[in-house]
């Protein structure tokens, strides 16, 4: 099967630009996970839809960050307006989430480098 | 609440010498672990997973890890550490969420490094 697919890979913005991430899940998966990684840290949860409903988002700034997931496939991350501390990689995952109760592990994109100067 | 603690940051060992990473977890319900690989400028792949079925797991390349609940533990463990191996290993636990989708909390990783 094809993997979670993002784009860009890399991005430099100065700060109070404003960036977009995309994000392509795995064919059939229901659960997708924006997560942020700065650098010598492990990921952390941004937001977690289910199908295009969120449900999670309680560590999204959402002052400045947002995200959608239209028609509950492809998904968006936007950070308007950026700044110096949003520098890490944001990674996208899926999972096909089954029944209520069980996991599904997660299936992780390569990533999205973002540098905010 | 669920939280997952990696006791080491960095771990070197010799090649062909054994690996443990530790990884120490809480969990109000019966959570399911996993054990996910990052090499350089790469995303995360997964390792192997636990959820409650045999204690003890075998994973990709080489890698096993035991769930022991007693001791809130999930070790990972390799017998013998090879060049490639080099990378960041997080432990990660998942909690069912029975009226939501399930909860999904990473460790802070733990770098392993191999001595030639």
């Amino acid at each position: 099967e094809a993997g979670v697919a993002q784009s860009p890979r890399y991005k430099i913005i100065e700060k109070r630009q404003s960036v977009a991430f995309w994000c392509n899940p795995i064919s059939g998966h229901a659960t997708l996970y924006w997560y942020q990684q700065i650098l010598g840290q492990g990921p952390k949860l941004l937001i977690q839809f289910q199908n295009n409903g969120v449900v999670d988002d309680s560590q999204l700034p959402k002052d400045r960050f947002s995200a959608e997931r239209l028609k509950g496939v492809d998904s968006t991350l936007k950070i308007q307006p950026a700044k110096l501390e949003d520098s890490a990689v944001y990674l996208c995952a899926s999972s096909r989430e089954g029944r209520q109760g069980a996991h599904s592990p997660l299936h992780f994109g390569n990533g999205t480098r973002l540098t905010v100067t | 609440a669920q939280s997952v603690t990696q006791l080491d940051s960095h771990v070197s060992v010799s090649e062909g010498t054994p690996v443990l990473l530790r990884c120490n977890y809480s969990s109000s319900y019966s959570p399911s672990l996993f054990w996910y690989v990052q090499h350089p400028n790469k995303g995360l792949q997964l390792l192997l997973k636990y959820t409650s079925a045999a204690t003890l797991v075998k994973g990709i390349n080489g890698f096993e890890a035991e769930f022991k609940k007693s001791e809130t533990s999930f070790h990972l463990t390799k017998p013998s550490a090879h060049m490639s191996d080099a990378a960041e290993y997080f432990c990660v636990v998942s909690e069912p969420g029975y009226s939501s989708a399930s909860k999904i909390i990473f460790g802070s990783g733990t770098r392993l490094s191999i001595r030639p």
